[in-house]
């Protein structure tokens, strides 16, 4: 079975804090793909970034990093200095066998 | 390079009527997925196709459903007759490969039915 598990429902912080979106995962299978997209108020889902199971090294992209550990199973994401446009709904994805998204946290930036 | 483009974008129709969403993946995509965003439920899968071959339909709720992918540049989702809880965001997505692999996603088309 698979499963993404996102505990945070609803997170509000002030623009420039730093914020930790939590992601965990569940499956069988030794070979698979971590996902996280982001969906904005306009409602399109935008892909952010794609991680194996083999590569465990962190990316940082910009004020974006991602943090996978395989022995908690978490691939979570940080935002540095959040904005106001970072106010989204991000979803994390578990493909293996198939795609498996999680619920989602929406993150709301205050000005 | 054009992404997933689907259609209509919005429409509003009335119960028990057929509903027809369209979708055009990537160019060169083998993979193509239909989802369901509701409040409620989340981000569903419905159905995907590999190679044009519905490899998984175990998501599609029920048999009013359907969807068909006659060539690999064109895909449909069906429902017959609608419902006012099939209301939702339905997308269609592409990806380069059979999963494990980046899914990219159409706009969406926003369903509701009164």
């Amino acid at each position: 079975a698979q499963k993404v598990t996102q505990a945070q429902t609803e997170i509000s912080v002030v623009e420039k804090e730093d914020v930790t979106l939590d992601c965990v995962y569940e499956t069988r299978d030794t070979t698979y793909y971590l996902f996280w997209y982001k969906q904005p108020p306009s409602g399109e889902l935008v892909f952010l970034i794609r991680r194996n199971s083999f590569d465990e090294q962190n990316e940082i992209s910009g004020r974006y990093s991602w943090n996978f550990q395989k022995s908690t199973s978490s691939f979570n994401f940080t935002i540095t200095a959040s904005q106001v446009v970072d106010s989204a709904v991000y979803f994390c994805a578990l493909s293996a066998w198939t795609v498996v998204f999680g619920p989602g946290t929406r993150l709301s930036v205050l000005p | 390079d054009a992404g997933v483009i689907q259609s209509p974008r919005h429409e509003v129709t009335e119960m028990g009527q057929e509903v027809t969403l369209r979708c055009k993946p990537i160019s060169g995509h083998n993979s193509l997925f239909w989802y369901r965003q509701t409040m409620m439920r989340g981000l569903e899968l419905l159905i995907y196709f590999n190679n044009n071959v519905p490899i998984d339909d175990s998501g599609m709720p029920e048999d009013r459903f359907s969807a068909k992918m006659p060539n690999a540049s064109f895909s449909t989702l069906k429902i017959q007759p609608s419902e006012p809880r099939d209301s939702a965001v339905y997308f269609c997505a592409s990806s380069p490969r059979q999963n494990r692999d980046t899914i990219y996603f159409g706009e969406g088309s926003w369903l509701t039915v009164v």
